[in-house]
């Protein structure tokens, strides 16, 4: 079974430019989250996703974060404009169903250095 | 004050050694998690457990759910056993279950 994919893996840019990630989830999975995980940090949920809908973004900075999960596969996770304090891990992780019940199975993640 | 508490943050052993790393924390929960993460690398799930104890080969994970504790063990530890385990908890806020994470125990093991 193919794992959840990301890229890409690593990304460097200046503070003020924007970046996007793309997340593809483990076929069937309707569940999609994306975290960011600070270094030295837990991660942290920033969105949600249940099929195409957004179930959870109470942590995304929605005035530099956006996020689509367009036909309820993939997703892409944009910056824009990107802070330094925006450095960080992206994780993506999908999972069956809700996190209630189910397993949830994490990406490799996306690397961003701003500069 | 972190919802989910780890300790130690660093632990170095000697391969074969017995590892203990803990886990308090302060909310109401469904369930805990266990992950490790390698370096560079994702995020692997070791164990989900509400109750009681599970076992997985040389790992074990045990939870109280009235002290609001469990712990992950590792038996005759091995170099690749190194990575980061992180404790996540399963609540509830609002009408959307959520995982919070600890922010993790860096495990060293030297040959």
């Amino acid at each position: 079974e193919a794992g959840v994919a990301q890229s890409p893996r690593y990304k460097i840019i200046e503070k003020r430019q924007s970046v996007a990630f793309w997340c593809n989830p483990i076929s069937g999975h309707a569940t999609l989250y994306w975290y960011q995980q600070i270094l030295g940090q837990g991660p942290k949920l920033l969105i949600q996703f249940q099929n195409n809908g957004v179930v959870d973004d109470s942590q995304l900075p929605k005035d530099r974060f956006s996020a689509e999960r367009l036909k309820g596969v993939d997703s892409t996770l944009k910056i824009q404009p990107a802070k330094l304090e925006d450095s960080a891990v992206y994780l993506c992780a999908s999972s069956v169903m809700g996190v209630l019940f189910t397993e949830q199975f994490f990406g490799p993640g996306t690397r961003l250095t701003v500069l | 004050k972190n919802e989910v508490e780890q300790s130690p943050q660093n632990l170095t052993a000697q391969e074969g050694e017995f590892i203990t790393i803990n886990c308090s924390y302060s909310v109401g929960i469904s369930a805990l998690h266990w992950l490790q993460q390698h370096p560079g690398g994702g995020i692997v799930s070791l164990f989900m457990l509400s109750s009681g104890k599970k076992k997985h080969g040389r790992l074990i994970a045990t939870i109280n759910i009235q002290e609001k504790h469990s712990s992950l063990h590792i038996t005759a530890s091995h170099p690749r056993d190194s990575a980061v385990y992180i404790c996540a908890v399963l609540n509830s806020g609002g009408s959307n279950y959520k995982l919070t994470f600890g922010k993790g125990t860096l495990l060293t093991v030297n040959p």
